[in-house]
């Protein structure tokens, strides 16, 4: 069956380090993935896009990788901070179709 | 910036009401999109619509329906609520085939 997978369990990261959150999925020929991030009680927000044929993707402190070998996306927070706490999901979308695809998500929680 | 309002923050209705949600954007978005949100089981997508008068059934379509009158709007509507149905309901909207969502700042529904 068709699955994306992000670690269920909250990721407690302490301040000033880097976050590193995991996408995993199986059987789906993405044409690209996306990262959102939700706050409590709000909708998710757009964060980064990274197509099939990307290995990186860069903006200001966020970083995220895309193997398609492995079927794998992480996303990276540099130089974290407590604001930065939050809910992240993963989204991929194949090419047949308009609808996003989306994980669980994972919350993180930056310790001052 | 992007818009996309939603009725309502909060509300509590009864098994057996009707209930209608519903979600306005700004951005002359061709394509909007109902979701639910339950704990661990990430966003799932109701409904959605990609043009003025369609819809297309999501992958949990089953004890709602849809309205979309007029582009920038786009209704749900839950015919007979039950208490399986207390959710968060997001609505987000976009401009073309893949491309990023922009959801609106969602609906907690809670039926008794």
């Amino acid at each position: 069956s068709q699955k994306i997978e992000q670690n269920s369990e909250a990721l407690n990261i302490q301040e000033g380090k880097t976050a590193t959150l995991t996408c995993n999925y199986t059987n789906y020929s993405p044409a690209y993935l996306q990262w959102y991030r939700q706050d409590p009680g709000r909708g998710p927000v757009f964060l980064l896009l990274i197509r099939e044929n990307e290995k990186e993707k860069r903006k200001e402190r966020l970083k995220v990788t895309f193997d398609t070998t492995l079927k794998q996306s992480l996303f990276h927070i540099t130089a974290s901070q407590p604001a930065d706490s939050a809910t992240y999901l993963c989204a991929l979308v194949e090419d047949s179709n308009y609808q996003l695809i989306w994980g669980a998500g994972t919350k993180l929680i930056i310790k001052p | 910036d992007v818009k996309v309002t939603q009725s309502s923050r909060y509300l509590v209705k009864r098994t057996g009401e009707k209930v209608f949600l519903e979600c306005v954007q700004d951005m002359d978005h061709e394509n909007m999109f109902w979701y639910r949100q339950d704990p661990g089981l990430g966003l799932r997508l109701i409904y959605f619509s990609y043009d003025v008068k369609m819809k297309e059934k999501g992958d949990i379509p089953e004890g709602y329906s849809v309205s979309r009158e007029k582009k920038e709007r786009f209704s749900l509507i839950l015919e007979s609520a039950s208490t399986n149905q207390t959710s968060m309901y997001l609505c987000a909207s976009n401009f073309g085939q893949q491309e990023t969502q922009y959801f609106g700042p969602g609906t907690r529904l809670l039926v008794l």
